[in-house]
C-alpha cells in the first residue's frame, strides 16, 4: 500500500494570506489527523477527522482549520497568516482509534 | 489531562551497543495505547513499536523492545546492537482509547546519536 502522502512538501507565503495544505491518507484509512511541529512547541495536535466529521480538536485559534472528503483525504486551511505559524505540519492516518498513526512527509510552511 | 516526560533530550551511543530512552506518563485512565516513534533528519516520522495498556507482556520489534511498568507509568525503549541508520529523534506517544480524545500525545523527544 501507498504510504500517507502531503502536498506540497515546502510552501513560503508572506504574513497574512491564507494556505491550504492537502493529504492523502493509506488506503481504507478513515482517520486522518494534523499535527505541528516546531521547535519550541515539539508536536501539538491540531484535528482528527473520522469519516468527514472533526472528532477532536487541539488548542489553536480558529485560524486553523480542516476538512475531509469522503474518499478520505484531508485539507487544513490557515488564514491570516502569522510568523509563528512557520513549522512542520504533520498529516497521520489511522484505520481507527484503537490503532497507531502513521505519518507523511509533512509539509514544511516558511511565513515571512 | 494526559501528560508523556521524556527526562533524556539528547542521548549517545556506541554502534552496535544498546541504549536505553527513557519515557514516563501521567494518566487517569487504566485503557490507554502507548508509542515510540523514530523522526530521522528526513523528517518522515516512523512508527517503532505499540504497547497495548492492557499487556502485561512488553512489546518487541526486532532490536527493539519496551520496559512497560504500567504501576510506575513508565515506558522505556531498548535499542540492541544499534547501528549508524538508527541516529534519529524518538518520540515516546500516547493515545487514549476514547474515541473523542483519540490524538498521540508527545513527549518532546530524545535525539539519539551513534558513533561509529
Amino acid at each position: 500500500k501507498a504510504g500517507v502522502t502531503q502536498t506540497p512538501r515546502y510552501l513560503i507565503k508572506t504574513r497574512g494570506q491564507q494556505v491550504t495544505l492537502s493529504c492523502s491518507p493509506i488506503s481504507g484509512h478513515r482517520s486522518v489527523s494534523w499535527y505541528q511541529q516546531t521547535p519550541g512547541q515539539g508536536l501539538q495536535f491540531l484535528f482528527e477527522y473520522f469519516s468527514e466529521t472533526q472528532r477532536n480538536k487541539g488548542n489553536f485559534p480558529g485560524r486553523f482549520s480542516g476538512r475531509q472528503f469522503s474518499n478520505s483525504r484531508s485539507e487544513m486551511n490557515v488564514s491570516t497568516l502569522e510568523l509563528g505559524d512557520s513549522a512542520l505540519y504533520l498529516c497521520a492516518s489511522s484505520p481507527g482509534t484503537a490503532h497507531e498513526q502513521y505519518f507523511g512527509p509533512g509539509t514544511r510552511l516558511t511565513v515571512t | 489531562a494526559q501528560t508523556v516526560t521524556q527526562s533524556q533530550p539528547e542521548m549517545s551511543v556506541q554502534e552496535a551497543e544498546t541504549v536505553t530512552l527513557s519515557c514516563t506518563y501521567d494518566t487517569s485512565e487504566s485503557d490507554y495505547y502507548l508509542f515510540w516513534y523514530k523522526q530521522p533528519p528526513s523528517r518522515q516520522m516512523i512508527l517503532v513499536i505499540r504497547q497495548e495498556a492492557y499487556k502485561q507482556q512488553n512489546a518487541t520489534e526486532n532490536r527493539f523492545s519496551v520496559n512497560f511498568q504500567k504501576a510506575a507509568k513508565s515506558f522505556s525503549l531498548k535499542i540492541s546492537d544499534s547501528q549508524l541508520g538508527d541516529a534519529a529523534m524518538y518520540f515516546c506517544a500516547y493515545r487514549s482509547p476514547r474515541g473523542s480524545q483519540g490524538n498521540l500525545i508527545f513527549g518532546k523527544g530524545t535525539k539519539l546519536s551513534v558513533k561509529p
